[in-house]
């Protein structure tokens, strides 16, 4: 079956990074693109852009470009997201979801809580 | 890109329906019929409960039903039940490089 597992909890001091793992088993790693979703403490979910697991070209939302990586590692079915200088408001769970031709998200990984503190 | 516009909060009884909105514009809802709705319970994962607009992933109830009107989506919970207490989104295609957005949330409370 499809499953998507993440790396687990990290915490982090301001202006540090981060890279969260997300690796894909149960079907073609290359056949559906991956997304990235976060949802702050108590908030509601952020899409914070998607890469095209063919061709390793990411897209980012608005918002963010700039201190947010996403990248590949098809040789072992894994997405990495990556955040640098990090700051107190990036604290959040952050998951990755595989995202269907049509437009849906129809398997999640079960989140990864990014905490940043001094 | 702004966010889809979700009702904080509605409540219900069990046994009783209740459907929640899920209002875009012509950009996004209006313009695709590739709207989604996802399920999530405290400390878990989102997890769709309809996509293309009204359709059901196997496993999900067919308590469970959506449909769109113009501009808005919504999405209908008959004989709640105790279990449906959670937070649901809605998210639409909208095409361009943006590809998707989500709604803010909604969460339902069952009496």
């Amino acid at each position: 079956q499809v499953q998507l597992v993440q790396s687990g909890s990290e915490l982090k001091k301001p202006g540090s990074s981060v890279k969260v793992s997300c690796k894909a088993s149960g079907y073609s790693f290359t056949t559906y693109a991956m997304n990235w979703v976060r949802q702050a403490p108590g908030q509601g979910l952020e899409w914070l852009g998607w890469i095209d697991t063919n061709t390793g070209i990411p897209t980012y939302a608005q918002g963010f470009t700039g201190r947010f990586l996403f990248s590949l590692d098809t040789s072992v079915s894994t997405a990495y997201l990556q955040i640098s200088s990090l700051k107190a408001e990036d604290t959040a769970f952050y998951y990755c979801a595989r995202r269907t031709p049509t437009y849906y998200f129809d398997s999640w990984g079960q989140g990864t809580l990014v905490t940043v503190s001094s | 890109q702004s966010a889809l516009t979700q009702p904080a909060s509605v409540s219900g009884s069990p046994g009783q329906s209740i459907t929640i909105s899920c209002t875009g514009t012509s950009n996004d809802v209006g313009n695709f019929d590739l709207v989604s709705w996802y399920q999530q319970h405290p400390g878990e994962a989102p997890k769709v409960i309809i996509y293309e607009g009204s359709l059901r992933p196997s496993a999900v109830s067919d308590r469970f039903s959506a449909s769109r009107s113009g501009n808005t989506a919504s999405l209908t919970i008959s004989g709640l039940q105790p279990e449906d207490e959670a937070d649901y989104y809605c998210c639409s295609y909208v095409g361009g490089t943006t590809f998707v957005v989500l709604g803010g949330g909604t969460k339902l409370t069952v009496l």
